[in-house]
Protein backbone atom coordinates (compact mmCIF):
# COMPACT_ATOMS: atom_id res chain seq x y z
CA UNK A 1 0.00 0.00 0.00
CA UNK A 2 1.67 3.21 -1.24
CA UNK A 3 1.53 5.82 1.72
CA UNK A 4 1.39 9.17 -0.38
CA UNK A 5 0.73 8.94 -3.84
CA UNK A 6 0.67 11.06 -6.82
CA UNK A 7 -0.52 11.00 -10.45
CA UNK A 8 0.58 11.27 -13.09
CA UNK A 9 4.14 10.63 -13.15
CA UNK A 10 5.08 12.13 -15.72
CA UNK A 11 3.10 14.80 -17.53
CA UNK A 12 4.06 16.82 -20.83
CA UNK A 13 2.35 19.85 -22.16
CA UNK A 14 2.26 22.40 -24.45
CA UNK A 15 2.31 26.22 -22.63
CA UNK A 16 -1.05 27.85 -22.30
CA UNK A 17 -2.66 24.46 -21.19
CA UNK A 18 -4.14 23.98 -17.55
CA UNK A 19 -3.47 20.85 -16.02
CA UNK A 20 -3.75 18.61 -12.68
CA UNK A 21 -1.94 16.45 -10.30
CA UNK A 22 -3.37 14.84 -7.65
CA UNK A 23 -2.23 13.19 -4.31
CA UNK A 24 -3.70 10.82 -1.99
CA UNK A 25 -2.15 9.84 1.59
CA UNK A 26 -3.53 6.90 3.28
CA UNK A 27 -1.47 7.66 6.70
CA UNK A 28 -4.08 9.73 8.43
CA UNK A 29 -2.14 12.90 8.86
CA UNK A 30 -3.52 15.93 9.75
CA UNK A 31 -1.09 18.07 7.01
CA UNK A 32 -0.46 17.67 3.40
CA UNK A 33 2.15 19.80 1.47
CA UNK A 34 3.25 20.80 -2.50
CA UNK A 35 6.82 21.21 -2.88
CA UNK A 36 8.75 22.03 -6.10
CA UNK A 37 12.02 20.77 -7.10
CA UNK A 38 13.52 22.39 -9.56
CA UNK A 39 16.64 21.59 -11.88
CA UNK A 40 19.19 22.34 -9.69
CA UNK A 41 17.36 20.27 -7.00
CA UNK A 42 16.69 22.75 -4.74
CA UNK A 43 12.65 21.43 -2.53
CA UNK A 44 10.73 24.89 -2.18
CA UNK A 45 7.63 24.07 -0.76
CA UNK A 46 4.38 26.01 -2.62
CA UNK A 47 1.22 25.10 -0.50
CA UNK A 48 0.23 23.16 2.71
CA UNK A 49 -3.05 22.30 4.20
CA UNK A 50 -4.07 21.24 7.75
CA UNK A 51 -6.99 19.77 7.86
CA UNK A 52 -8.15 21.28 4.79
CA UNK A 53 -7.08 24.81 5.57
CA UNK A 54 -4.44 26.53 3.51
CA UNK A 55 -1.31 27.10 6.01
CA UNK A 56 1.28 28.36 4.12
CA UNK A 57 1.46 29.77 0.63
CA UNK A 58 5.03 31.24 -0.34
CA UNK A 59 4.29 33.85 -2.86
CA UNK A 60 3.31 31.21 -5.22
CA UNK A 61 1.76 32.87 -8.87
CA UNK A 62 -1.75 32.34 -8.84
CA UNK A 63 -1.90 30.17 -11.31
CA UNK A 64 -1.27 27.64 -9.09
CA UNK A 65 -4.10 26.49 -6.68
CA UNK A 66 -4.47 23.72 -4.47
CA UNK A 67 -7.72 21.99 -4.04
CA UNK A 68 -8.30 19.94 -0.54
CA UNK A 69 -11.64 18.10 -0.79
CA UNK A 70 -10.60 16.13 2.24
CA UNK A 71 -7.53 15.90 4.61
CA UNK A 72 -6.44 12.60 2.95
CA UNK A 73 -6.66 14.77 -0.44
CA UNK A 74 -4.42 17.88 -1.84
CA UNK A 75 -4.67 18.27 -5.38
CA UNK A 76 -2.79 20.81 -8.03
CA UNK A 77 -4.31 22.50 -10.43
CA UNK A 78 -2.41 24.61 -13.03
CA UNK A 79 -3.42 27.41 -15.60
CA UNK A 80 -1.78 28.96 -18.70
CA UNK A 81 1.64 26.53 -17.95
CA UNK A 82 4.57 27.98 -18.66
CA UNK A 83 8.31 26.98 -19.66
CA UNK A 84 9.52 27.68 -16.07
CA UNK A 85 7.08 25.88 -14.71
CA UNK A 86 8.94 22.85 -15.66
CA UNK A 87 9.97 20.22 -13.02
CA UNK A 88 9.75 17.88 -10.63
CA UNK A 89 6.37 18.62 -7.82
CA UNK A 90 6.09 16.08 -4.64
CA UNK A 91 3.52 15.88 -2.46
CA UNK A 92 4.36 15.04 1.14
CA UNK A 93 2.36 14.64 4.23
CA UNK A 94 2.95 14.90 8.24
CA UNK A 95 1.19 14.82 11.66
CA UNK A 96 0.93 17.52 13.18
CA UNK A 97 2.00 20.97 11.77
CA UNK A 98 3.49 22.43 14.47
CA UNK A 99 5.91 19.67 15.90
CA UNK A 100 9.40 19.98 15.96
CA UNK A 101 10.12 16.21 14.75
CA UNK A 102 7.79 17.02 11.37
CA UNK A 103 8.87 13.82 9.54
CA UNK A 104 7.63 14.35 5.42
CA UNK A 105 6.25 11.19 3.88
CA UNK A 106 6.86 12.31 0.32
CA UNK A 107 5.23 11.44 -2.81
CA UNK A 108 7.13 9.72 -5.64
CA UNK A 109 7.08 13.44 -7.65
CA UNK A 110 5.08 13.84 -10.35
CA UNK A 111 7.70 15.64 -13.74
CA UNK A 112 6.13 18.36 -15.55
CA UNK A 113 7.73 19.47 -18.73
CA UNK A 114 6.12 22.15 -20.48
CA UNK A 115 7.11 22.46 -24.56
CA UNK B 1 18.36 35.80 5.32
CA UNK B 2 18.12 32.05 5.35
CA UNK B 3 20.26 29.63 4.12
CA UNK B 4 21.49 25.81 4.20
CA UNK B 5 25.27 25.25 2.82
CA UNK B 6 26.35 21.63 1.93
CA UNK B 7 28.87 20.18 -0.75
CA UNK B 8 27.47 20.14 -4.48
CA UNK B 9 29.56 16.15 -4.61
CA UNK B 10 31.21 13.90 -2.86
CA UNK B 11 32.69 10.64 -4.04
CA UNK B 12 33.55 7.51 -1.55
CA UNK B 13 34.63 4.59 -1.52
CA UNK B 14 32.64 1.44 -1.08
CA UNK B 15 33.26 -0.09 2.74
CA UNK B 16 34.36 3.56 3.70
CA UNK B 17 33.40 6.37 5.91
CA UNK B 18 32.12 9.69 4.67
CA UNK B 19 31.16 12.85 6.27
CA UNK B 20 28.66 14.95 4.66
CA UNK B 21 28.57 18.60 6.29
CA UNK B 22 25.82 21.06 6.38
CA UNK B 23 25.97 24.53 7.64
CA UNK B 24 22.50 26.84 8.79
CA UNK B 25 21.81 30.19 8.65
CA UNK B 26 18.16 30.35 10.32
CA UNK B 27 15.53 32.92 12.02
CA UNK B 28 15.15 30.80 15.12
CA UNK B 29 15.84 26.60 14.90
CA UNK B 30 13.46 23.83 15.59
CA UNK B 31 15.79 21.07 14.62
CA UNK B 32 17.33 19.92 11.70
CA UNK B 33 16.57 17.15 9.34
CA UNK B 34 18.76 14.62 7.03
CA UNK B 35 16.90 12.84 4.01
CA UNK B 36 18.35 10.40 1.54
CA UNK B 37 17.10 11.15 -2.40
CA UNK B 38 17.79 8.42 -4.91
CA UNK B 39 17.90 9.67 -8.13
CA UNK B 40 14.02 10.03 -9.64
CA UNK B 41 12.55 8.84 -6.54
CA UNK B 42 11.06 10.90 -3.44
CA UNK B 43 13.13 12.14 -0.78
CA UNK B 44 13.32 10.09 2.47
CA UNK B 45 13.15 10.58 5.85
CA UNK B 46 16.64 9.80 7.77
CA UNK B 47 17.54 11.59 10.76
CA UNK B 48 16.43 14.39 12.96
CA UNK B 49 18.42 16.13 15.48
CA UNK B 50 17.13 18.88 18.05
CA UNK B 51 19.86 19.08 20.76
CA UNK B 52 23.76 19.20 20.74
CA UNK B 53 25.59 15.77 20.07
CA UNK B 54 25.51 12.20 17.75
CA UNK B 55 22.86 10.59 16.90
CA UNK B 56 23.46 7.21 15.87
CA UNK B 57 21.01 4.69 14.05
CA UNK B 58 22.82 1.46 12.40
CA UNK B 59 25.35 2.56 9.84
CA UNK B 60 24.45 6.30 9.84
CA UNK B 61 25.03 8.92 12.67
CA UNK B 62 23.95 12.46 12.61
CA UNK B 63 25.28 15.31 14.84
CA UNK B 64 24.51 18.78 15.41
CA UNK B 65 25.90 21.98 17.02
CA UNK B 66 23.65 24.81 17.30
CA UNK B 67 26.34 26.99 18.99
CA UNK B 68 28.45 26.30 15.47
CA UNK B 69 25.01 26.09 12.83
CA UNK B 70 26.06 23.26 12.03
CA UNK B 71 25.54 19.59 11.18
CA UNK B 72 26.91 16.40 9.80
CA UNK B 73 25.68 13.03 8.27
CA UNK B 74 28.50 10.60 8.77
CA UNK B 75 27.97 6.92 6.80
CA UNK B 76 29.79 4.27 7.55
CA UNK B 77 30.35 0.27 5.81
CA UNK B 78 29.70 2.42 2.52
CA UNK B 79 27.70 0.52 0.11
CA UNK B 80 26.61 1.34 -3.87
CA UNK B 81 23.30 1.67 -2.60
CA UNK B 82 24.06 4.35 -0.77
CA UNK B 83 24.65 6.56 -3.83
CA UNK B 84 22.25 9.45 -3.60
CA UNK B 85 21.98 12.94 -3.04
CA UNK B 86 21.34 13.77 1.15
CA UNK B 87 19.13 16.51 1.40
CA UNK B 88 19.89 18.83 4.46
CA UNK B 89 17.20 20.81 6.16
CA UNK B 90 16.81 23.40 9.40
CA UNK B 91 13.46 24.06 11.08
CA UNK B 92 12.77 27.99 11.86
CA UNK B 93 10.87 29.53 14.69
CA UNK B 94 7.59 29.16 12.41
CA UNK B 95 8.10 25.17 11.87
CA UNK B 96 9.19 26.31 8.57
CA UNK B 97 11.61 23.87 6.82
CA UNK B 98 14.29 25.61 4.74
CA UNK B 99 16.03 22.86 2.03
CA UNK B 100 19.81 22.46 1.34
CA UNK B 101 20.31 21.91 -2.27
CA UNK B 102 21.88 18.61 -1.42
CA UNK B 103 24.76 16.72 -1.98
CA UNK B 104 25.44 13.79 -4.52
CA UNK B 105 27.23 10.95 -2.97
CA UNK B 106 29.08 9.21 -5.35
CA UNK B 107 29.90 5.67 -3.73
CA UNK B 108 32.85 3.89 -6.21
CA UNK B 109 33.53 -0.07 -6.06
Amino acid sequence: DTAVSQTPKYLVTQMGNDKSIKCEQNLGHDTMYWYKQDSKKFLKIMFSYNNKELIINETVPNRFSPKSPDKAHLNLHINSLELGDSAVYFCASSQGEHSGANVLTFGAGSRLTVL
Amino acid sequence: GQNIDQPTEMTATEGAIVQINCTYQTSGFNGLFWYQQHAGEAPTFLSYNVLDGLEEKGRFSSFLSRSKGYSYLLLKELQMKDSASYLCAAMDSNYQLIWGAGTKLIIKP
